[in-house]
């Protein structure tokens, strides 16, 4: 069946470093490419997405980048802050269907 | 702004009990899900319905069943509780893009 992993599932970084994770999809039918941030005790929120006629999103600090061919996609965080340590979600969906296919998820911890 | 409201947030029951998980949305969406989320497994979907009285499985329906009786609620049921089933229940909306909004959470523990 459809499966996105996800990679790494944890990630330690100093304040002001940069932040990389990635994701890999098997349904080549997927076009929205969404991630969530999860703050401790609170719910997912999207923080970003992008779709499979883009190859990368930027905003501020966070972006994204998509491989269609390899299906690959990842989130970039740079600058980062200790507010941005959170678990974090990719996911995958085709927007002819309903279902979301999620990551494992990774937890971030920025050290100040 | 989309409000999803989990009626409990945190549940303790035993082993055999019926457990009702309630939803409600207030932005007329029609597609709602309900999510299990446990440690290194991310988010796993257990049932999702695309309008009322419609109802399909996600990945891991086993165990549970769901009622949508009215638009903006979506119910999760377990007919008898297992200690396997102790874990995160979040519910979602989704918008015709395919963002999700979802609730806080109901953490339920089964002892």
């Amino acid at each position: 069946g459809e499966n996105v992993e996800q990679h790494p599932s944890t990630l330690s970084v100093q304040e002001g470093d940069s932040a990389v994770i990635k994701c890999t999809y098997s349904d080549s039918a997927s076009n929205y490419f969404p991630w969530y941030k999860q703050e401790l005790g609170k719910r997912p929120q999207l923080i970003i997405d992008i779709r499979s006629n883009v190859g990368e999103k930027k905003d501020q600090r966070i972006a994204v980048t998509l491989n269609k061919t390899a299906k690959h996609f990842s989130l970039h965080i740079t600058e980062t802050q200790p507010e941005d340590s959170a678990v974090y979600f990719c996911a995958a969906f085709y927007t002819g269907g309903f279902k979301t296919i999620f990551g494992a998820g990774t937890r971030l911890f920025v050290k100040a | 702004d989309v409000k999803v409201t989990q009626s409990s947030r945190y549940l303790v029951k035993r082993t055999g009990e019926k457990v009702f998980l309630e939803c409600v949305q207030d932005m007329d969406h029609e597609n709602m899900f309900w999510y299990r989320q446990d440690p290194g497994l991310g988010l796993r979907l257990i049932y999702f319905s695309y309008d009322v009285k419609m109802k399909e499985k996600g990945d891991i329906p086993e165990g549970y069943s769901v009622s949508r009786e009215k638009k903006e609620r979506f119910s999760l049921i377990l007919e008898s509780a297992s200690t396997n089933q102790t874990s995160m229940y979040l519910c979602a909306t989704q918008v015709v893009s395919g963002e999700l909004f979802f609730g806080e959470g109901s953490r339920l523990t089964v002892l």
